[in-house]
C-alpha cells in the first residue's frame, strides 16, 4: 500500500529560526514528489516539486531534498518568517496511477515572534 | 487569472438534504480531483477525472457522486447528506504534475 509519513506532527520554532520537516513514502514506481503549503482556512498551494533525478529544489527560503534510494524528502525553512506558519504537506506520485497521489497528513508548523 | 474557482464557499444541510459543490477551472487541465479534509487530518481522494466523459473512484467514493460534461466543470453530488460528511472540499486540477487547488467549501451536516 502506497503510504506518505510525515514529521514531526507540529512544531513551534522562533521567528528567524531554521527549521526542517521530514518525509517518508513507500510509492512505487515513483513518479515525482511536491511539497505544498496550506495556510489554516485555505487550500493547498505548491512549493516545489522534484523527479527521480532531482536531489534538491529551492523556492525563495523553502529548500526541499530527496533521497529516491532511501525514499525520503525533507523540506527545510530558513530564517524562518510569522508567514510561514501554515501546513506542509508531502504527495508523492506514481506513474501509474492515472494522476493520482498520496498525500502526507501534513505538519503544522507555528512561528511565535 | 481565477484558476480553480469554489462555490459556495460555506454551507450548512440538514441530514437527509442534497446538495451540489461546484469547481471550475479556466487553465484547460484534464485532470480534476475532489479532496476532502477532515479537521488535522490529511486530504482523501473522492473522486477524480482524466478528461471530460471521464471518471472515477478515490479512496472514499460513498455518498458522493460526480460528473464531467466539460474540461472545465466538475461538479461534486452529495446525496442524502450525513453528518460523516462535515469536512472541508477542496477541488483541485493537475497539470504536468502540480496541482491547482480552489479556495475550498467548508460543509456542516446537522
Amino acid at each position: 500500500k502506497n503510504q506518505v509519513e510525515q514529521s514531526p506532527q507540529s512544531l513551534i520554532i522562533l521567528e528567524g529560526k531554521n527549521c526542517t520537516l521530514q518525509c517518508n513514502y513507500t510509492v512505487s514506481p515513483f513518479s515525482n514528489l511536491r511539497w505544498y503549503k496550506q495556510d489554516t482556512g485555505r487550500g493547498p498551494v505548491s512549493l516545489t516539486i522534484m523527479t527521480f533525478s532531482e536531489n534538491t529544489k529551492s523556492n525563495g527560503r523553502y529548500t526541499a531534498t530527496l533521497d529516491a534510494d532511501t525514499k525520503q524528502s525533507s523540506l527545510h525553512i530558513t530564517a524562518s518568517q510569522l508567514s510561514d506558519s501554515a501546513s506542509y504537506i508531502c504527495v508523492v506520485s506514481s506513474n501509474t496511477n492515472a494522476g493520482k497521489s498520496t498525500f502526507g497528513d501534513g505538519t503544522t508548523l507555528t512561528v511565535k515572534p | 487569472n481565477a484558476g480553480v474557482t469554489q462555490t459556495p464557499k460555506f454551507r450548512i444541510l440538514k441530514i437527509g438534504q442534497s446538495m451540489t459543490l461546484q469547481c471550475t477551472q479556466d487553465m484547460n487541465h484534464n485532470y480534476m480531483y475532489w479532496y476532502r479534509q477532515d479537521p488535522g487530518m490529511g486530504l482523501k481522494l473522492i473522486y477524480y477525472s482524466v478528461g471530460a466523459g471521464i471518471t472515477d473512484k478515490g479512496e472514499v467514493p460513498n455518498g458522493y457522486n460526480v460528473s464531467r460534461s466539460t474540461t472545465e466543470d466538475f461538479p461534486l453530488r452529495l446525496e442524502l447528506a450525513a453528518p460523516s460528511q462535515t469536512s472541508v472540499y477542496f477541488c483541485a486540477s493537475n497539470r504536468e504534475g502540480i496541482q491547482y487547488f480552489g479556495a475550498g467549501t467548508r460543509l456542516s451536516v446537522l
